[in-house]
């Protein structure tokens, strides 16, 4: 079974403060996605990523697959109150199912 | 934007009823996808249908079945409802561009089954 292990699985942090999380496989995919999940919402998505080693930038956001394609990080600089949430990601081994991390809840402080 | 809508956000319901969940998609999208998600568990796939009229079951599939007769219309349905189906219900629909599956989830669906 392929897993998708994210940690930290709590992150409980000062507005102002940089974070990074990470999204670890076994298993290689073809992309990643992540997204911000809020209270009784569903998820939205940030980003796809599909080439290794690829880096992408969403305002204070940078988000990074891994050169072989089995894991990513996301890294949020001078987090707000507005970044708190469950970050998802969720790989896809290029069929159209999708394997999804346990989930990092980010809290910001104000 | 894409959009998938979620017919209802919150339901409530008896024990034994025969529950409906409607979504639909604006993006003419392939795939579509029903997941649950419970604290502690995370997401898990329920069914999904890649094409009008095909579905596949995912993970836990027992107690639901679906319905997809249009492409821009996936159903989920609980043929009797039960208390452990009480959860968060996410439909989902996605596309591919080259060797990205990009998928989209509605707002979800707080089923709470008395």
């Amino acid at each position: 079974t392929q897993l998708l292990e994210q940690s930290p699985q709590f992150l409980s942090i000062q507005e102002g403060e940089n974070l990074t999380v990470y999204c670890n496989s076994s298993s290689v995919f073809s992309s990643l996605q992540w997204y911000r999940q809020e209270p009784g919402e569903g998820p939205v998505l940030l980003v796809t990523v599909v080439t290794g080693g690829e880096v992408k930038k969403l305002k204070r956001l940078t988000f990074q697959f891994g050169d072989a394609r089995k894991d990513s990080s996301l890294h949020i600089t001078a987090a707000q109150p507005g970044d708190t949430g469950l970050y998802l990601c969720a790989g896809s081994p290029g069929t159209y199912k999708y394997i999804f991390g346990t989930g990092t809840r980010l809290k910001v402080l104000a | 934007d894409v959009k998938v809508t979620q017919s209802s956000r919150y339901l409530v319901k008896r024990t034994g009823e025969k529950v409906f969940l409607e979504c639909v998609q604006d993006m003419d999208h392939e795939n579509m996808f029903w997941y649950r998600q419970d604290p502690g568990l995370g997401l898990r796939l329920i069914y999904f249908s890649y094409d009008v009229k095909m579905k596949e079951k995912g993970d836990i599939p027992e107690g639901y079945s679906v319905s997809r007769e249009k492409k821009e219309r996936f159903s989920l349905i609980l043929e009797s409802a039960s208390t452990n189906q009480t959860s968060m219900y996410l439909c989902a629909s996605s596309w591919t561009s080259g060797r990205a599956y990009i998928q989209y989830f509605g707002a979800g669906t707080r089923l709470s089954v008395l």
